[in-house]
Order: structure tokens, then C-alpha cells, then sequence
């Protein structure tokens, strides 16, 4: 069974500082895909980033960044130059693939929230 | 197209009532899932539906529960005789079968926050 872990319940970060918000997983596939979504007060889950397993770059998108470290089984995602509206609840996912169904679920961690203070 | 739309987004409702959710995904979308998320934790899988085919539930899926995807365009979530425990948010996702890594991630809608008195 596949497992995340986020061990930050929160997180605070000045205004234009950058910050690491960590994520362990668990699983025994060899192929994988990791996500990190946002979650602001209206609850809707949005997509940031996706590391594949054999991606032999970390991914990054715009002022987000993911430090994949595939031997320590962690996906910490790095938001730089925090923004006011950067404050959100932060998902760790993990791909949980069906290969009989095709489904392609998610597996979450319990979430980091984010307060960037001005 | 606007993205995944999900109705009402907040349900009041007394304990034993039936309640239904209503998910409208990207149009060209052919997977589509239902998540319930509960205070402080993150989204667990309920169901999963490839056009109009239910084809996984979740064991957190009781006989309570039922979802359909008529057509394989919109779908719904039934649930019976409601719990308090039933209390969470009700998050639907779509996605696209073809292509790989990022290609397949998933589209969320708002959600439904459901309360149980």
C-alpha cells in the first residue's frame, strides 16, 4: 500500500522568502508520479507540480520547485518568493494506479497549511 | 469550458435524510472520480468511473452510498439516511485517459461541504 507523509501541520514564511514544504512517501512500485495540489479557503484542489519516478530532472513551474530525492523517498516542494495568496492548505499525492480498471487515483498526505505573513 | 463544476457547495442536512451531489466534469474528461475529505486530512479515493462504467469503489464506500455517471457525462452521489459521521467535503475530479505523467493529473471541482445535524 502506498503511504504520504507530510509531517508539517504548519508553516509560516515572510513575504518574498522562500520556503520547503516536505513530503515523504512510501511504495514498492519502481514507476511512479508524486503531485503537489493547493487548497485555498474555497476548497478546490489546485494542480502545482508532478514528478515522475524517472524523471531524471526535478520539475519545476514558474515559482515552484520540486526536490525529488528518490533514494530518501522524499518530494519536498519549494515555493520561492512567497506571495500573500500563497496561503493554502498544501497537498503531497501519490499516483495509485489500477492497471485492471485503469484507474489512476490519488493517494494524499494530511497536508501542510501555508501562512505567508506580510 | 469553465473546469469541473460541482452542486450545491454547501449541504445543511438532518441526520437520516438523503442527500445527493451533483458533478459536472471537463467535457472531453472520461475518468472521473469522487473523494471525501474530512477536517484536517487529506482526500481519500471513494469511486471511480470511466465514461459511464462504475468501475472501483473505495471499502470507505458504504451501501449507503451510491454514485452513477448516466451517459458518461455528469455524475452523482447519492447518499441515504445520513450519519453524522458523514460530515466532510465531497470533492469530484476528472481526468483524460490518453497520455502519460502530468498528462493524466486531475482536474478538481470546488467541492460540496456537507454537514450532518
Amino acid at each position: 500500500a502506498q503511504k504520504i507523509t507530510q509531517t508539517q501541520p504548519g508553516m509560516f514564511v515572510q513575504e518574498k522568502e522562500a520556503v520547503t514544504l516536505d513530503c515523504t512517501y512510501d511504495t514498492s512500485d519502481q514507476s511512479y508520479g508524486l503531485f503537489w495540489y493547493k487548497q485555498p479557503s474555497s476548497g478546490e484542489m489546485i494542480f502545482l507540480i508532478y514528478q515522475g519516478s524517472y524523471d531524471e530532472q526535478n520539475a519545476t513551474e514558474g515559482r515552484y520547485s520540486l526536490n525529488f530525492q528518490k533514494a530518501r523517498k522524499s518530494a519536498n516542494l519549494v515555493i520561492s518568493a512567497s506571495q500573500l495568496g500563497d496561503s493554502a492548505m498544501y497537498f503531497c499525492a501519490m499516483r495509485d494506479v489500477r492497471m485492471d480498471t485503469g484507474r489512476r487515483a490519488l493517494t494524499f498526505g494530511s497536508g501542510t497549511r501555508l501562512q505567508v505573513q506580510p | 469550458d469553465t473546469g469541473v463544476s460541482q452542486n450545491p457547495r454547501h449541504k445543511i442536512t438532518k441526520r437520516g435524510q438523503n442527500v445527493t451531489f451533483r458533478c459536472d466534469p471537463i467535457s472531453e474528461h472520461n475518468r472521473l472520480y469522487w473523494y471525501r475529505q474530512t477536517l484536517g486530512q487529506g482526500p481519500e479515493f471513494l469511486t471511480y468511473f470511466q465514461n459511464e462504467a462504475q468501475l472501483e469503489k473505495s471499502r470507505l464506500l458504504s451501501d449507503r452510498f451510491s454514485a452513477e455517471r448516466p451517459k458518461g457525462s455528469f455524475s452523482t452521489l447519492e447518499i441515504q439516511r445520513t450519519e453524522q459521521g458523514d460530515s466532510a467535503m465531497y470533492l469530484c475530479a476528472s481526468s483524460l485517459t490518453r497520455g502519460t505523467g502530468r498528462r493524466t493529473e486531475a482536474f478538481f471541482g470546488q467541492g460540496t461541504r456537507l454537514t450532518v445535524v
